[in-house]
């Protein structure tokens, strides 16, 4: 079993949709939790980082924790074609270790 | 925000031969950055965490010898594949940590990324 699921889509919604999604994960010991966007044959972007349960919003974007059931997810509101992406979330079990990342989500917004 | 570069962005080379990649933090200072390798539509995979100053610490199946980093400055991390063939045509990635005044944790930030092409 892999440290974090990932749900590889892709994933398409219509412009405006609401975007959900979601990593689930096993090891407990995980207390830092990110999401990274990349676009095509770019480095992944830091989009949100949490610490801990709880949700985290900013502008569009919302992220939630929920260390009871290893769960996390991104909400993307009022999607936009340029929210075309493939997402990726990431978690540590302190500040400064190394990442373990989701294998990503390929997301495609339709205009 | 912080900005970390890469250089070069894509690198086509004969089997054989030695390339290397640079990554730069342009405005902070990373005692740490980071090195990984991401095959088409799968995730990075980390191959080596780099600190300035000392021996970089491979991930596991990681040959040290055959991917070779330096960070020898707080700003430069440089990452040289030796020898190289074709099975190491990949997108390699760096990223640079970036502590936070006061902040609990630390982020990392990505370079754009360098395709290796060994023919």
């Amino acid at each position: 079993q892999k440290e974090v699921e990932q749900d590889p889509g892709p994933l398409s919604v219509p412009e405006g949709a609401i975007v959900s999604l979601n990593c689930t994960y096993s090891n407990s010991a995980f207390q830092y939790f990110m999401w990274y966007r990349q676009y095509s044959r770019k480095g992944p972007e830091l989009l949100m980082y949490t610490y801990s349960s709880g949700n985290k919003e900013d502008g569009r974007f919302t992220a939630q924790v929920d260390k009871s059931s290893k769960y996390i997810s991104l909400f993307i509101r009022d999607s936009q074609p340029s929210d075309s992406a493939t997402y990726l979330c990431a978690m540590s079990v302190s500040g400064n270790e190394k990442l373990t990342f989701g294998t990503g989500t390929r997301l495609t917004i339709i205009p | 925000g912080a900005v970390v570069s890469q250089h070069p962005s894509w690198v086509i080379c004969k089997s054989g031969t030695s390339v290397k990649i640079e990554c730069r933090s342009l405005d902070f200072q990373a005692t740490t950055m980071f090195w990984y390798r991401q095959f088409p539509k799968q995730s990075l995979m980390l191959m080596a965490t780099s600190n300035e100053g000392s021996k970089a610490t491979y991930e596991q199946g990681v040959e040290k010898d055959k991917f070779l980093i330096n960070h020898a400055s707080l700003t430069l991390s440089t990452l040289t594949v030796t020898s190289a063939h074709p099975e190491d045509s990949s997108f390699y990635i760096c990223s640079a940590r970036l502590g936070l005044a006061g902040g609990v944790t630390d982020t990392q930030y990505f370079g754009p990324g360098t395709r290796l092409t060994v023919l």
